[in-house]
């Protein structure tokens, strides 16, 4: 299995508060990703990273920043948890762009009450 | 017209048949193909790439039509551990990676 941790595992957080998603990633790929799953939705892209300091929009990126200080860490963020963000947020890698597998880290489930 | 479209299911089959998944695509610059299983509250895993020649892995086959934006995936002899949820994932050309999921197909395997 891919060298990816995410953390934490389970949240449980108020309507208005930040929130920080940790991925970290043991392989040295040069992309990672941030997804969230819903119900009734496939995976959606919120935002991406293409190297260190270089991220971009994805599909579902408002309400969310992220951050890649290091090619180990990608850094999700939450500024103010709503109702509307409780998913479960999958972190992938993956060595290059277009026709490369991305691989997942075992996901964090997010509750905003 | 969603981009990825997938029959959502269920499948329940007996073990040892045979199964078949179908998937269409609705973006002709799509450029690479993939099949995911994810397993109830886990992380999806690759399951294999599909080619345009189409590939096979052991018990599954999986197929690429373009001209009709169809992909399928074929399970042969199925076992009770390859239920599960199968995600048929599409990279457009000039994505940079961002894979379009469609929203999964669900396989039972039952005794």
């Amino acid at each position: 299995d891919a060298g990816i941790t995410q953390s934490p595992r389970h949240k449980v957080t108020e309507t208005g508060t930040p929130v920080t998603l940790r991925c970290h990633q043991t392989e040295n790929h040069r992309y990672m990703y941030w997804y969230r799953q819903d119900p009734g939705h496939g995976l959606r892209l919120i935002h991406y990273s293409y190297g260190v300091k270089d991220t971009d929009k994805g599909e579902v990126s408002d309400g969310y920043s992220v951050s890649r200080s290091k090619t180990e860490d990608f850094l999700l963020t939450l500024e103010s948890a709503t109702s509307s963000q409780t998913s479960v947020y999958f972190c992938a890698i993956s060595e290059g762009p277009n026709g490369y597998e991305q691989y997942f880290g075992p996901g964090t489930r997010l509750t905003v009450t | 017209r969603k981009e990825v479209e997938q029959d959502p299911g269920p499948f329940n089959v007996p073990e040892g048949a045979t199964v078949a998944f179908n998937c269409t695509y609705s973006n002709s610059a799509s450029q690479s193909f993939f099949w995911y299983r994810q397993d109830c509250r886990k992380e999806p895993k690759l399951l294999m790439s599909v080619y345009s020649s189409g590939n096979e892995d052991g018990r599954f086959t999986a197929q690429l039509n373009r001209a009709s934006q169809y992909i399928s995936l074929l399970i042969r002899d199925s076992k009770l551990s390859d239920s599960a949820t199968y995600l048929c994932v599409v990279n457009l050309r000039g994505s940079q990676g961002n894979l379009i999921f469609g929203k999964g197909t669900k396989l039972s395997v039952k005794p």
